[in-house]
């Protein structure tokens, strides 16, 4: 049972240049969630999907994009980078209303330069 | 949005020590959870607790959701509780699972 699986690991981009982050389940949880963390800041939700099909912003969804492809997975999208997008983001998913605890992915180191 | 404020923002502590953490939050919640984020960088879920009190081994909290804040105790304190604990709540008014985290309190506990 791998919980919530999140590819890459570490990446470093060159500002401009595009990429995708991955994030999979597989608990069969309804909603899905994209968190990114700073220093001193906490984590800041980035996009969540509450349930297939659905995608809602959150609090700094500014230069990112989300698609929820399926139940399983729920992928975050640079267009252009910029190096303000330097952080750690994770990946969070719950079966849904009630459940009480978050399954957190082990995180993507990004660096844009 | 919601406003949720952590103190202390670090905390220094001797092995066996014990600690407490606190979070206030700015409007009424019908999810609060407390989150360790070990050395490593992985988030495990501690307690859910919109209101109450629990219990989980060294652990206990405490949230009085008249009065707006959350409590996390650390009693006999051990180098594996080193990291940082995030205070997490979904305003009532919010989708279930759409939390708003404080800035967390650093903690280094020495042998």
């Amino acid at each position: 049972n791998a919980g919530v699986t999140q590819t890459p690991k570490f990446q470093v981009l060159k500002t401009g240049q595009s990429m995708t982050l991955q994030c999979a389940q597989d608990m069969n949880h309804n909603s899905m969630y994209w968190y990114r963390q700073d220093p001193g800041m906490g984590l800041r939700l980035i996009y969540y999907s509450a349930s297939e099909g659905t995608t809602d912003k959150g609090e700094v969804p500014n230069g990112y994009n989300v698609s929820r492809l399926n139940k399983r997975e729920f992928s975050l999208r640079l267009e252009s980078a910029a190096p303000s997008q330097t952080s750690v983001y994770f990946c969070a998913s719950i079966r849904g209303r009630r459940d009480y605890g978050y399954t957190f992915g082990s995180g993507t180191r990004l660096t844009v330069v | 949005g919601i406003q949720v404020e952590q103190s202390p923002p670090d905390l220094i502590l001797q092995e066996g020590a014990n600690s407490t953490l606190r979070c206030n939050f700015s409007d009424s919640v019908n999810n609060l959870q407390w989150f360790h984020q070990n050395p490593w960088g992985q988030l495990i879920n501690l307690f859910y607790i919109p209101s109450g009190t629990k219990q989980n081994g060294r652990l206990s909290a405490t949230t009085v959701a008249t009065e707006r804040y959350s409590l996390l105790y650390i009693s006999s304190s051990q180098t594996t509780d080193s990291g940082v604990y995030f205070c997490a709540v979904v305003k009532t008014t919010d989708s279930w699972g759409k939390f708003q985290f404080g800035a967390g309190t650093q903690v280094v506990v020495t042998p």
